[in-house]
C-alpha cells in the first residue's frame, strides 16, 4: 500500500471556481501533514501545514482526519496563478521526520 | 525572506564518475534532507541529518551515497559512482522542530543527468 495517495486528476476548472483535493496516508504514526505546491519543473513550495483542528489561509483550508487518516485541500475562487500540481505530504512519525510525498494532483484554472 | 540554495543547478556527468551536490541551507535552521525526484515521478526520501549525524535514511541511500556538513553551512551530498539511473532532480530542504511541525522547506534543485 503506497504511504499517501492522491487523485492525480487533471482537474481543470474556470477561475473563481471551487476545487478540493483529498488524500489518505497509510501510516497511523504521521504526526506532521502538509500541502506542498509544484509547477513544472521547480521545487516543492510549501503551501501549509494542516492540523487536527482545521486549519485557513486566505483562500485555502485544509482539514485532516486522524480517524480516517484523510486529508483535504480547499481552493476557493481559483486562480490562473493557482495552476500546479498540489502535493500531499506527510511525515514518518515515530520521532523520524523524513517526508512522504503523494504523486500530486495536477490543477489548471483556464480563464 | 531566507531561501535554500543549490548549486549547481544542473549537473552532467559520465556513469561510474563521483559528483557533489551543494546546499546552503537556512541559517537558523537544524535538519537537513536530501530528496530526489525522477522525471515524472514523486518526490522520494533520501537522507535526514541532525545534529552532525546522519539521523534517517532511505533504501535509495545505499553506500554510493553520502552527506557531509563540512564547514556549518554548506551541506553536501556525493555520489560516488554515478549510475544511469542517478538521473533526477535532487533537492536540499531544511527545517526546524516541533514548534513549527518540522515544516520543510526546499531549494530550487540540482537536475543531475547521467551519461
Amino acid at each position: 500500500r503506497k504511504e499517501v495517495e492522491q487523485d492525480p486528476g487533471p482537474f481543470n476548472v474556470p477561475e473563481g471556481a471551487t476545487v478540493a483535493f483529498n488524500c489518505t496516508y497509510s501510516n497511523s504514526a504521521s504526526q506532521s501533514f502538509f500541502w506542498y505546491r509544484q509547477d513544472c519543473r521547480k521545487e516543492p513550495k510549501l503551501l501549509m501545514s494542516v492540523y487536527s483542528s482545521g486549519n485557513e489561509d486566505g483562500r485555502f483550508t485544509a482539514q485532516l482526519n486522524r480517524a480516517s487518516q484523510y486529508i483535504s485541500l480547499l481552493i476557493r475562487d481559483s486562480k490562473l496563478s493557482d495552476s500546479a500540481t498540489y502535493l500531499c505530504v506527510v511525515n514518518r512519525g515515530s520521532g523520524a521526520n523524513n517526508l512522504f510525498f503523494g504523486t500530486g494532483t495536477r490543477l489548471t484554472v483556464i480563464p | 525572506e531566507p531561501e535554500v540554495t543549490q548549486t549547481p543547478s544542473h549537473q552532467v556527468t559520465q556513469m561510474g564518475q563521483e559528483v557533489i551536490l551543494r546546499c546552503v541551507p537556512i541559517s537558523n535552521h537544524l535538519y537537513f534532507y536530501w530528496y530526489r525526484q525522477i522525471l515524472g515521478q514523486k518526490v522520494e526520501f533520501l537522507v535526514s541529518f541532525y545534529n552532525n549525524e546522519i539521523s534517517e535514511k532511505s533504501e535509495i541511500f545505499d553506500d554510493q551515497f553520502s552527506v557531509e556538513r563540512p564547514d556549518g553551512s554548506n551541506f553536501t551530498l556525493k555520489i560516488r559512482s554515478t549510475k544511469l539511473e542517478d538521473s533526477a532532480m535532487y533537492f536540499c530542504a531544511s527545517g526546524t522542530d516541533a514548534r513549527s511541525s518540522y515544516e520543510q522547506y526546499f531549494g530550487p534543485g540540482t537536475r543531475l543527468t547521467v551519461t
